[in-house]
Order: C-alpha cells, then sequence, then structure tokens
C-alpha cells in the first residue's frame, strides 16, 4: 500500500505570492491533517480535514487555508507570504478521526525569499 | 494550559548504550499519549500509542512508560544504533471532540560510533 504523498517535494517562493501544497493520503484514509514544522517551534497543527469537511484549526492566520476533495486528497493554500513562512509542511492521514495512528507523509519544503 | 514538555533537549550517547527520554504533559482530559521518531528531512514515523489505561509499550528497541497520575511518559532505547539517530516527540491527544494533538518540542537524539 503507497504511504502518504507529498507534491511538490521543495517549493521557493517571494514574499506575497500565494502557493498550493498537495497531500494524497493512504488509500481509505478520510482524515488528513496538516502542520507546519520550524526549527523554532517544532510541529504546529494547522487544520484537519475529515470527509470534506475542515473539523478543526490551528492558530494560524486566515492567510491559510485548505480543502478536501471526495477522494480524500487535499491541498493545502497559503496566500500573501512571509519570510517567517517558510518551513516544513506535513501532512498526515488516518482512516478516521479518532484512529490512533497517523502516517505522516515526507513533507514540502517551501523557502520564502 | 495544555501543554507537552520534553527533556532533554538533546542528547549524544555512544553507540551501543542505553537512554531514557522524558516527556511531562498537562493536557486534560487526555485520551493517548504517542511517541514518533523523525530522521532530519523527514515525516514523524509512529513508535508507540499508549492510553490511559496502559503503562508500558514496546517496539522493538523502543520501550514507553506511561504514569497517568504523574502525568508523565518516557521513551527508553536499548542498545542504540547509528540509525537512532533523530529527533523523538512526544504528542499527547486531547480526549474531546476537537481530536486536537499537542506537541513536544522534540528532543535530539544523536548516536555516535
Amino acid at each position: 500500500k503507497a504511504g502518504v504523498t507529498q507534491t511538490p517535494r521543495y517549493l521557493i517562493k517571494t514574499r506575497g505570492q500565494q502557493v498550493t501544497l498537495s497531500c494524497s493520503p493512504i488509500s481509505g484514509h478520510r482524515s488528513v491533517s496538516w502542520y507546519q514544522q520550524t526549527p523554532g517551534q517544532g510541529l504546529q497543527f494547522l487544520f484537519e480535514y475529515f470527509s470534506e469537511t475542515q473539523r478543526n484549526k490551528g492558530n494560524f492566520p486566515g492567510r491559510f487555508s485548505g480543502r478536501q476533495f471526495s477522494n480524500s486528497r487535499s491541498e493545502m493554500n497559503v496566500s500573501t507570504l512571509e519570510l517567517g513562512d517558510s518551513a516544513l509542511y506535513l501532512c498526515a492521514s488516518s482512516l478516521d478521526r479518532f484512529q490512533e495512528t497517523q502516517y505522516f507523509g515526507p513533507g514540502t519544503r517551501l523557502l520564502v525569499l | 494550559k495544555n501543554q507537552v514538555e520534553q527533556s532533554p533537549q538533546s542528547l549524544i550517547i555512544l553507540e551501543g548504550k542505553n537512554c531514557t527520554l522524558q516527556c511531562n504533559y498537562t493536557v486534560s482530559p487526555f485520551s493517548n499519549l504517542r511517541w514518533y521518531k523523525q530522521d532530519t528531512g523527514r515525516g514523524p514515523v509512529s513508535l508507540t500509542i499508549m492510553t490511559f489505561s496502559e503503562n508500558t509499550k514496546s517496539n522493538g528497541r523502543y520501550t514507553a512508560t506511561l504514569d497517568a497520575d504523574t502525568k508523565q511518559s518516557s521513551l527508553h532505547i536499548t542498545a542504540s544504533q547509528l540509525s537512532d539517530s533523530a529527533s523523538y516527540i512526544c504528542v499527547v491527544s486531547l480526549m474531546d471532540s476537537s481530536y486536537k494533538l499537542i506537541f513536544g518540542s522534540g528532543t535530539r537524539l544523536l548516536v555516535r560510533p
């Protein structure tokens, strides 16, 4: 069974631009969560999608948004990029919301110049 | 406030030695506690998950313990190998409809030959 895949793996953008990251969960998994990881802040929860609905949201500004499609694939969008948005963005999937184990993808490393 | 604190921040040990990483939490209501291993540049991988009623759980050379009364957990690594060099993250799950995960900042372990 294929694992969680994320595209692109690396991305360079400039301030003010917007970016869309994609996540394909493990087949059959319906819950997708997104996290931001920076050296200074560690792993921080962005949001969780389940059955195409956002079920939970972390403490990030409205520039960060996401959506989930009927096939459970998810996208995350960041508008008006700031230098501080440079980070590793991780996606994790699980069977359902209360499934014990989350499986993480390799992440998308975003650099904002 | 729901928090997860890990210690030490970083640790260097010699190959073949044992080590113990600590995790203290103030999360309530508590659902489960997870330990993840994250290699540099990769997504976290689940090592163990323990619910309130479990005191210990093993995964190969990794053994996690949980004391729900004192709200402490530890991850013990036996006979360390060079491949154990990674960050180890403690994550506590809230037992409510939010399904929120509270992340520790991690312990960075370096195993030297």
